[in-house]
Formats: C-alpha cells, structure tokens, sequence
C-alpha cells in the first residue's frame, strides 16, 4: 500500500540556518503531497501542498518540490527561526487530501 | 478561517469506564470526519473514517466495538473508547473535510487520553 517515509529526527539547527527535511513515498498513480505542522500542545495545520508533479508548494518561507522521478517531496526552508520549532509531516493523499497517509514526523528543534 | 474543535482536549479515566470524544467542524459541514490515534514520538494512525449518515469505515487492525464512532449530524463525530484500559492512552486527532474540491482537512488539536 500507499507510504511515506521521513528522514529521522529531532534536528537541532541553529537560528537562520538552511532546513531540509527529506521525504519520500510509495504510491499508485499521482496522490497530492503535503506538509502539515504540529506546534507543541496542538493540532496538525497544513503547512502547504502541491497536487501534481513539478509543482511547488510554498508558505512563510517554507517550500517543496512534487518530484515524481524521485518520488521526493522534500521540505526547505532558507533560513529558519526559533518559532519554526514543531513537529513536520510529510503526508500523501489519493483523493486531494480527504484520507492522508503521514509519514512518522521529524521534530525540529531551532536554537537562538 | 475553518476551525474543528475537540472536546475535551485532555481527558484521565479509570480502566474499564468509557471515555467520549467530541469533534465539531465549526464554520462548515463535513460529511466526513476522520480520527488519528497519535503514540508519543510517532506518526498519526488512520483510525477510520466517520461518514454522516453511516457507519464508520475502520482501518484494518481497529476495534470497532470499542472504538464507537457516531456521525450524527454535519458538524459533529464522535469516539467512544469503551471499556478503556492502560494501552489505550493516546493522543487522539479528529479532522474534518468540507467536501469541496481542493478543500484542506482541517484538524482538531487533540485529545491526550490517559487511562489509570
């Protein structure tokens, strides 16, 4: 069946430093990709999605690449702060985000 | 924006009683809700998928008896955790989808279930 796979974490970085968290997944025919974000103590909020291969999502600085060749959705963000500390999910969805597969989270933590 | 609320956001319980979680879209009717079962340091589990009007679709390995799930109305699903016992303390997750399109599920944020 359909998976997600994310790179482990926590990862520690530094106030302004470059983030990448690298996801990957296993699906039939062409699932919409998302990245959601769980701030401590809350619930999920979709950080951003894209729908179709080559498209980008992106949101406050963050963005992702739908790579279909590599079956890759990886985060980036070019220079992170301490608010952007929370829990990421990397998630697929074969009826545009109605039932999500997530991958099993990376938290992130940034230091000042 | 759309907002879900859940209810209660905490809940501690003594095993063998049954504990009900509420889960409320807001500002738009969703004929489907799903629940996600969070263990610490881990990824969100699909549950099932609670459909207003019907009966709930459970993924392979739930209980159904003892995960009760209600759908009575647009705006409103239920979990009931019957005959609670310590490994069912979790974080529990609603989510709820306006059906429209390109929507985005919207989440609660959680109910963290303990078990005594």
């Amino acid at each position: 069946g359909d998976s997600v796979t994310q790179m482990e974490g926590p990862v520690t970085l530094s106030e302004e430093a470059f983030l990448t968290i690298n996801c990957t997944y296993t699906a039939t025919g062409y699932p919409s990709l998302f990245w959601y974000v769980q701030y401590p103590g809350e619930g999920l909020q979709l950080l951003l999605k894209a729908t179709k291969a080559d498209d980008k999502g992106s949101n406050k600085g963050f963005e992702a690449t739908y790579r279909k060749e590599t079956t890759s959705f990886h985060l980036e963000k070019g220079s992170v702060q301490v608010s952007d500390s929370a829990v990421y999910f990397c998630a697929l969805s074969q009826d545009q985000g109605g039932k999500l597969i997530f991958g099993q989270g990376t938290e992130l933590s940034v230091k000042p | 924006g759309a907002v879900v609320s859940q209810h209660p956001s905490w809940v501690i319980c003594k095993s063998g009683t049954s504990v009900k979680i509420e889960c409320r879209s807001l500002d738009f009717q969703a004929t489907t809700m799903f629940w996600y079962r969070q263990f610490p340091k881990q990824s969100l589990m699909l549950m099932a998928t609670s459909n207003e009007g019907s009966k709930a679709t459970y993924e392979q390995g739930v209980e159904k008896d003892k995960f009760l799930i209600n759908h009575a109305s647009l705006t409103l699903s239920t979990l009931t955790v019957t005959s609670a016992h310590p490994e069912d303390s979790s974080f529990y997750i609603c989510s709820a989808h306006p059906g429209a399109g390109n929507s985005p599920l919207h989440f609660g944020n959680g109910t963290r279930l303990t078990v005594t």
